[in-house]
């Protein structure tokens, strides 16, 4: 059975550090690897979708890698803002139907 | 375009009764999946539709829990005999084509709680 961790549980830095947040999964049999953003009482916001076949993806301010053989995701938050405080969700592609399978989440606070 | 909506934003019942949760999801997305979100237990998935078909329902938690997909759009989950331990956000996401390669969009969900 598939499970996915993070850690860490909550993360706090300050204003414009660079941060990793880390993602592992038991079965290394994915299709893809999604991060999420979730703002308090918010719905899921998909930030960055990795296929099995890719080592990373890019967008703005944000890195995220995948090592599919170690079961390992990182997501990399550059010169960190306020306005990312939010709770980040590693999920993996593998269920049956195709669902996702998502971890705790790390919950950052990125203070002024 | 619109995203995924979901209606009612918030749902408050008590013990016992039958409530019923809304998805619409974006327009021309074959998949459908709902999601339960609840304290302390992370997000689980619950059922998945291609058209309006759900081929396995083992993932919901009892058979209190149903939910049907009308003309490929909406869908609509429905917990009988409602327990506390129902209470939790109910999220559901739909994708293009219900591919491996597909973007699941999320809705914001419905905050069920039971009293």
């Amino acid at each position: 059975k598939q499970e996915v961790t993070q850690i860490p549980a909550a993360l706090s830095v300050p204003e414009g550090e660079n941060l990793v947040l880390n993602c592992s999964f038991t079965d290394s049999a994915i299709y893809n690897l999604q991060w999420f953003r979730q703002d308090p009482g918010k719905g899921l916001t998909s930030l960055l979708l990795i296929q099995s076949s890719q080592r990373e993806q890019t967008s703005g301010r944000l890195n995220a890698s995948l090592d599919k053989s170690s079961g390992r995701s990182t997501l990399y938050i550059a010169a960190s803002q306020p306005g990312d405080s939010a709770t980040y969700l590693c999920a993996v592609l593998g269920g049956s139907q195709g669902n996702l399978i998502f971890g705790k989440g790390t919950k950052l606070s990125v203070k002024p | 375009g619109a995203g995924v909506s979901q209606s009612p934003s918030n749902k408050v019942t008590e013990k016992g009764k039958d409530v019923e949760l809304r998805c619409d999801p974006i327009s021309g997305h074959t998949a459908l999946y709902w999601y339960r979100q609840s304290l302390g237990q992370g997000l689980e998935f619950l059922i998945y539709f291609q058209g309006n078909s759900a081929p396995d329902k083992s993932g919901l938690p009892s058979d209190r829990f149903s939910a049907e997909r009308t003309g490929g759009s909406v869908s609509t989950l429905t917990i009988q005999r409602t327990q506390q331990e129902d209470s939790a956000v109910y999220l559901c996401a739909s994708s293009l084509g219900g591919w491996h390669q597909d973007t699941q969009y999320f809705g914001p969900g419905t905050r069920l709680t039971v009293l």
